[in-house]
């Protein structure tokens, strides 16, 4: 069974500090995503990784994916309160079912 | 930009009642999906269907769920027996192509369904 598991579950941090978020899985996997989640509202695609050592960038946002330690990283640069959201890292296992992570619910304080 | 639209936003029913969350996908994909998330925790897929036939299910969508392609652009989620842990958000979402695309998942807004 895929397992996903995201590191922290809750941070809190200050505007203009620099974080990352990291994303475990457990098996082999196609295809890692990340989302946004504003409280009470549906899930914004972010990321598509596609390939080991594949990294994107927007904005203040960098995901990084590591096949072979089957590890992805969401890098937050300066951060700034609108940043302020609860953050799924998914992975795909052979098919098209997303399995999702913990989630790491992210506080950016003015 | 298109987006996948869900009917209703809040649907409260009684427990044992059937209920049906809508869900419009975007028009030119041929992938969707249905998950939920109980409130605080993570979300957890449902159910996945193409070509007018389930692809997947989880352990979590036995036989009081169902889903159904009435039309060219409608796509539903029935559960025929409600309970009180089937309280939940419910997202749906589409996508347009198989594995090895890029193309991420696009979700719905959801439906919270509240059971009494």
């Amino acid at each position: 069974e895929l397992k996903v598991e995201q590191n922290p579950l809750f941070l809190s941090m200050q505007e203009g500090k620099n974080y990352t978020i990291y994303c475990n899985y457990s098996t082999t996997s196609d295809r890692l995503y990340w989302y946004r989640q504003d409280p009470g509202k549906s899930l914004e695609s972010l990321f598509v990784l596609l390939s080991n050592g594949a990294v994107k960038q927007e904005g203040r946002l960098m995901a990084s994916l590591d096949t072979k330690a089957r590890l992805s990283t969401l890098h937050i640069t300066a951060a700034v309160h609108d940043l302020s959201a609860t953050y799924f890292c998914a992975v795909t296992g052979g098919g098209n079912k997303l399995t999702f992570g913990t989630g790491t619910q992210l506080k950016v304080e003015l | 930009e298109p987006e996948v639209t869900q009917t209703p936003s809040h649907q409260v029913t009684q427990m044992g009642q059937e209920v049906i969350l809508r869900c419009v996908p975007i028009s030119n994909h041929l992938y969707f999906y249905w998950y939920r998330q109980i409130l605080g925790q993570k979300v957890e897929f449902l159910v996945s269907f193409y070509n007018n036939e389930i692809s997947e299910k989880s352990e979590i969508f036995d036989d009081q769920f169902s889903v159904e392609r009435p039309d060219g652009s409608n796509f539903t989620l029935k559960i025929r027996s409600t309970k009180l842990e089937d309280s939940a958000m419910y997202f749906c979402a589409s996508s347009g192509s198989r594995q090895g695309s890029n193309q991420p998942q696009h979700f719905g807004d959801g439906t919270r369904l509240s059971i009494l």
